[in-house]
């Protein structure tokens, strides 16, 4: 069966500090991928999603940037943190082609001070 | 622009006390509607699938159904442990992007 996997858990950052999420999925090969934000109040936001390694899609401007080193592996970067970025980091897969379900991971809770 | 809106916003139920929860969606082009269910820290987890009108789904005490502008979840008397955040998406042609609603909070008192 498939897992996603999401780390760390929790982080509490200092405003202008840089940022590294990462998320990984066993028992799939090929999936999409992608990275959204759910912050309060507000619906998911998706932020960026893959379709292979190194294809990556911008859905929102911002200081935010996603890499897909690996088949499997997704990262969420800043090089400088802002208080609006606070929030919870969802990353999620889906198999590939027309409407597919995604699967989400447990999530980051960021907190930017 | 594509919209997805839930109501109500929050719900609260007796356990037993049947209910329905609301999507109401606009896209150019509906690929599919997805319903998630969501503890609160954390992912939300997969429930239903919809695909075209008059299509119905269910699992245990959930029911999802969906017309060409709206998808209703009913729950049949449900337990405390149906509380959660239920949320609708939707993935319009030809993006991959699901547009979620911001969600139904459901709270079933014994």
């Amino acid at each position: 069966s498939q897992t996603i996997h999401q780390w760390p858990a929790t982080l509490v950052q200092p405003v202008g500090s840089p940022l590294s999420l990462e998320c990984t999925v066993e028992g799939t090969s090929n999936p999409n991928l992608y990275w959204y934000r759910q912050a309060a109040g507000r619906g998911l936001q998706l932020l960026f999603y893959s379709v292979g390694i190194g294809q990556i899609s911008s859905e929102v401007p911002q200081n935010l940037s996603a890499s897909r080193p690996q088949d499997r592996q997704f990262i969420l970067s800043s090089k400088k943190l802002l208080l609006s970025d606070s929030g919870f980091y969802l990353c999620a897969w889906g198999a590939g082609g027309p409407v597919r379900e995604q699967f989400f991971g447990p999530g980051t809770r960021l907190t930017v001070l | 622009e594509d919209q997805v809106t839930q109501s109500p916003e929050a719900l609260r139920l007796q356990e037993g006390e049947s209910s329905s929860l609301n999507c109401s969606y606009t896209v150019s082009g509906l690929r599919g509607l997805f319903w998630y269910r969501q503890d609160p820290g954390k992912g939300p987890e997969f429930l239903f699938t919809l695909y075209s009108a008059g299509e119905e789904k269910e699992k245990e005490r959930l029911k999802a159904t969906l017309t060409k502008k709206e998808s209703f979840l009913h729950i049949t008397a449900p337990k405390p442990e149906d509380s959660a955040t239920y949320l609708c998406a939707v993935q319009a042609l030809p993006g991959y992007a699901l547009n979620f609603g911001k969600g139904t909070s459901l709270l079933v008192t014994p």
